[in-house]
């Protein structure tokens, strides 16, 4: 069955280093989204990717964030500057048709220092 | 407000009993999505079933049940004939509207179900 990929999946970085997630979906989904989970606590959504543009995204996915697709395969989501509060599991998730259930991979664990 | 809610943060059930564990939601849209997602100690988050808000009846998916009453906005998951395996985190989950950006999904804040042997 075809599954979300992600890479890393751990990521250790000093504060105010760059980081970049990368994430690829199933390869005939059209919706990409990145989502966050702060240890111990719930599922937030940070951004919505279609038709290579963001459709929707929160108030956590301020300017320090930035997704791009940058080919037919891969889905990148980059912190500029992080910072301590950053540290987090990170998931990819991706499908096909709007509403339809979202496919998550196994996310990258990030932790700064 | 709460968008999700599960008031469970923690269940426990005997192998090979049912175990129902609650979500309630809240929206003004008429066209929703509910979602479960099961969240093992390795961390991947894996889709378990869904139910929409115009669906007719209870969705099922093996094992998997939800008991989806609309008019109390509850959308239960029940885990029947419970296994070791199922030890995890769990997860409600709700999709307003029904395209475009109305995508996201916005959690609950998990409940924690042990399979005792």
């Amino acid at each position: 069955e075809p599954e979300v990929t992600q890479t890393p999946s751990h990521q250790v970085t000093q504060m105010g280093q760059e980081v970049i997630l990368r994430c690829v979906p199933i390869s005939n989904h059209l919706y990409f989204y990145w989502y966050r989970q702060i240890l111990g606590q719930k599922v937030e959504f940070l951004v919505s990717f279609y038709n290579n543009e963001i459709s929707e995204k929160s108030e956590i996915f301020d300017d320090q964030f930035s997704v791009e697709r940058p080919d037919g395969s891969n889905f990148t989501l980059k912190i500029r500057s992080t910072k301590l509060e950053d540290s987090a599991m990170y998931f990819c998730a991706s499908n096909r048709e709007a509403g339809q259930p979202q496919h998550f991979g196994d996310g990258t664990r990030l932790s700064i220092l | 407000a709460q968008k999700i809610t599960q008031t469970q943060p923690g269940m426990f059930v005997q192998e090979k009993e049912a175990v129902t564990l609650d979500c309630t939601y809240d929206t003004s849209d008429p066209s929703y999505g509910l979602f479960w997602y099961k969240q093992p100690s390795s961390g991947e988050m894996i889709f378990l079933i869904y139910q929409g808000s115009y669906d007719q009846q209870n969705a099922t998916e093996g094992r998997y049940s939800l008991n989806f009453q609309k008019a109390r906005k509850s959308a239960n998951l029940v885990i029947s004939a419970s296994q070791l395996g199922d030890s995890a985190m769990y997860f409600c989950a709700m999709r307003e509207g029904n395209s475009g950006g109305y995508n996201k999904l916005i959690f609950g804040a998990g409940t924690r179900l042990a399979v005792h042997p």
